[in-house]
């Protein structure tokens, strides 16, 4: 089956330390993205990768990392400089990102700082 | 910032037709509507896009308006399972510029 995994569903941290989420795509798309999910909240896009070795800045990067080594896997690192790192984040890719419109993302990972 | 205005719930009875509504007023001429829901603990998942035309697929159908100042998605014989978060959302079609995803609105599907 063609999709996106992230892994694991639930991550638990102790306030200070890097993390880092799982994306992985074998749906051959080019562009991946990362959003973070706030409760009641609207989904806000952190980074954005069109291409291997690429990546761009979204609304709310700071305190995160990314990189794009291979075209199937796009992982986000939440650092310790995240101030609210508690949060359900969500990968998505598209054909590229001229169909961004066509998003397909995964299932989530709720992060649990404390 | 969205460009967009939802309510930020409805409910809908089973059966029923679901007409979620969405104002964007400042719209551009090459900004398109699209529409995506989000199951509780899911991803989002895209349900239908347009341009000025009203659209329809196996999910739902689009009416923009012809002043294209809103639109409304509506879900035809709502059942239990599209109770969700309604996502609308305008942007350009040019690959430049990734989506803004507003609040939505919690559409509730009654039995």
């Amino acid at each position: 089956d063609g999709g996106i995994t992230q892994s694991p569903k639930y991550l638990f941290r102790k306030e200070g330390q890097n993390v880092t989420l799982s994306c992985e795509q074998n749906l051959n798309h080019d562009a991946m993205y990362w959003y973070r999910q706030d409760p009641g909240q609207g989904l806000r896009l952190i980074y954005y990768s069109q291409i291997v070795n690429d990546f761009q800045k979204g609304d709310i990067a700071e305190g995160y990392s990314v990189s794009r080594e291979k075209k199937e896997s796009f992982p986000l690192t939440v650092t310790s400089a995240q101030k609210n790192p508690t949060a359900f984040y969500l990968c998505a890719s598209s054909i590229d990102l001229d169909r961004d419109y066509e998003q397909y993302f995964g299932p989530g990972t709720r992060l649990t700082v404390t | 910032d969205a460009k967009t205005t939802q309510p930020p719930s409805m409910d809908c009875a089973e059966g029923r037709a679901a007409n979620l509504p969405c104002n964007h007023s400042t719209i551009s001429g090459n900004e398109y509507v699209y529409w995506y829901r989000q199951i509780h603990s899911q991803g989002p998942q895209y349900i239908i896009h347009g341009l000025k035309n009203n659209e329809t697929n196996e999910m739902a159908s689009l009416i923009i308006t012809e002043d294209r100042k809103s639109s409304t998605l509506i879900l035809p014989h709502a059942t239990l399972r599209d109770t969700a978060v309604y996502y609308c959302i305008v942007s350009p079609n040019s690959g430049n510029t990734p989506l803004v995803f507003g609040k939505g609105t919690r559409l509730s599907v009654i039995a």
